[in-house]
């Protein structure tokens, strides 16, 4: 069964911190992709990437980075969090194909004190 | 650019009442479309989907029609259950296999 897993559910950190959000997948997906949802405001894309080392800015970039040195493997970073950071982050994947679905993880739940 | 409308939530409903929810998108090119549902505490599940006009996607008694001439694809249930009490949101791909959302619909469903 396809699979997306995200390394947590619930995450606390500082103002200034440097964050760092896990995601991996299992399904040989080539696109892997980072939103976060926000109540009113649905999903809204961060970042996403259609193959290993390559990464293409979403809607809204700004304060965000990414990585992607394994196929498998996507990783959100907060270079400096702040407060407006604090948000349920979602990951997902899927294949090259434009007409398949995108298969998501169960989110994480950050807070930026 | 590219844009899905649905309808505002919440819906409350009682148990086998029928359900439809409203999704419009912007007719750029020819997008397939997609239902997700998120349960709480959950990420987001794929629910339905349909790639070309006139198709019909269909899951757990849950249908949407592509319709390219109203650019819509409503989703339809005939009978809801508790179960089904979860937000739902209508997408459509864009560039790069990338999806554009709906704000999404909270369904409520009482016994």
């Amino acid at each position: 069964d396809v699979k997306v897993t995200q390394s947590s559910r619930y995450l606390v950190k500082r103002t200034g911190e440097k964050v760092f959000l896990e995601c991996v997948q299992d399904m040989d997906h080539e696109n892997m992709f980072w939103y976060r949802q926000d109540p009113g405001l649905g999903l809204r894309l961060i970042y996403f990437s259609y193959d290993v080392k390559m990464k293409e800015k979403g809607d809204i970039p700004e304060g965000y980075s990414v990585s992607r040195e394994k196929k498998e493997r996507f990783s959100l970073i907060l270079e400096s969090a702040s407060t407006n950071q604090t948000s349920m982050y979602l990951c997902a994947s899927s294949l090259e194909d434009h007409n398949q679905p995108q298969h998501f993880g169960d989110g994480t739940r950050l807070s930026i004190l | 650019g590219n844009s899905v409308t649905q309808m505002e939530g919440p819906v409350t409903l009682s148990e086998e009442a029928f359900l439809t929810i409203n999704c419009t998108y912007t007719a750029t090119g020819y997008p397939s479309l997609f239902w997700y549902v998120q349960y709480p505490g959950e990420g987001l599940q794929l629910l339905l989907k349909a790639t070309k006009a006139d198709d019909k996607g269909s899951n757990k008694g849950f249908e949407a029609t592509y319709r390219k001439e109203t650019t819509s694809f409503h989703l339809e249930k005939g009978s809801v259950q508790v179960s089904d009490s979860a937000v739902y949101f209508c997408a459509r791909n864009s560039g790069y296999s990338t999806l554009t959302f709906g704000k999404g619909t909270m369904l409520l469903v009482s016994p």
